[in-house]
């Protein structure tokens, strides 16, 4: 079993969607969450960072982290094509640098 | 404010070269990481260093594979007499290393094909 899953998609909606992505993990030492951007053939790109559990807010992006479910969210309000992308999440413990990546879902938003 | 700058950006080599990865981290920042990411596969943590110190390398192969920061400089990942499965992007990503906040920065990667 993986330490971190998450469904590859892809996940298609019509432009101005709300997206929820989602990933579970088996680690409950994991303290720290992240959620990155990645276009294609492009680097990851943080879009939020979160500790311990709650919610978190920034523009049109909304982080959750349940820590008694194993389970953290990615929720995007009035999509846009230019969301297209694939969405990794990643999570380390205190202490330590070594990030663990779930393997990304691809987001895919029509005109 | 430059971010993290790797190169080269693709990187070809033949089987039993070796390839070098260089990797600038942000202004500011210390501490540098390498992930390899395989096609349909996350990024999987390969070493984490700081200046002219190797912190954790559980991530890196047994062997052809070495990686160090010196003190002026990039970070380097070398591999020796490549394979054709070292083919991935290879990305370097950057910390400030505070013990609080343990955000990290990534470059655009280098992307290895091995022939």
């Amino acid at each position: 079993q993986k330490e971190v899953e998450q469904d590859p998609g892809p996940l298609s909606v019509p432009e101005g969607a709300i997206v929820s992505l989602n990933c579970t993990y088996s680690n409950s030492a994991f303290q720290y969450f992240m959620w990155y951007r990645q276009y294609s053939r492009k680097g990851p790109e943080l879009l939020m960072y979160t500790y311990s559990s709650g919610n978190k807010e920034d523009g049109r992006f909304t982080a959750q982290v349940d820590k008694s479910s194993k389970y953290i969210s990615l929720f995007i309000r009035d999509s846009q094509p230019s969301d297209s992308a694939t969405y990794l999440c990643a999570m380390t413990r205190t202490g330590f640098q070594k990030l663990v990546f779930g393997t990304g879902t691809r987001l895919l938003v029509s005109p | 404010n430059a971010g993290v700058m790797q190169n080269p950006r693709h990187l070809v080599r033949r089987r039993g070269q070796e390839a070098r990865l260089r990797c600038s981290p942000m202004k500011g920042h210390s501490h540098v990481y390498w992930y390899r990411q395989l096609p349909e596969e996350g990024l999987k943590f390969m070493v984490y260093l700081q200046k002219e110190n190797i912190i954790d390398e559980s991530g890196m192969p047994k062997e052809r594979f070495s990686a160090e920061f010196p003190k002026e400089g990039p970070s380097i990942l070398r591999i020796q007499q490549v394979v054709r499965g070292d083919s991935a992007a290879y990305f370097c990503a950057s910390s400030p290393g505070s013990r609080e906040r343990n955000e990290q920065f990534f470059g655009p990667g280098t992307r290895l094909t091995v022939l």
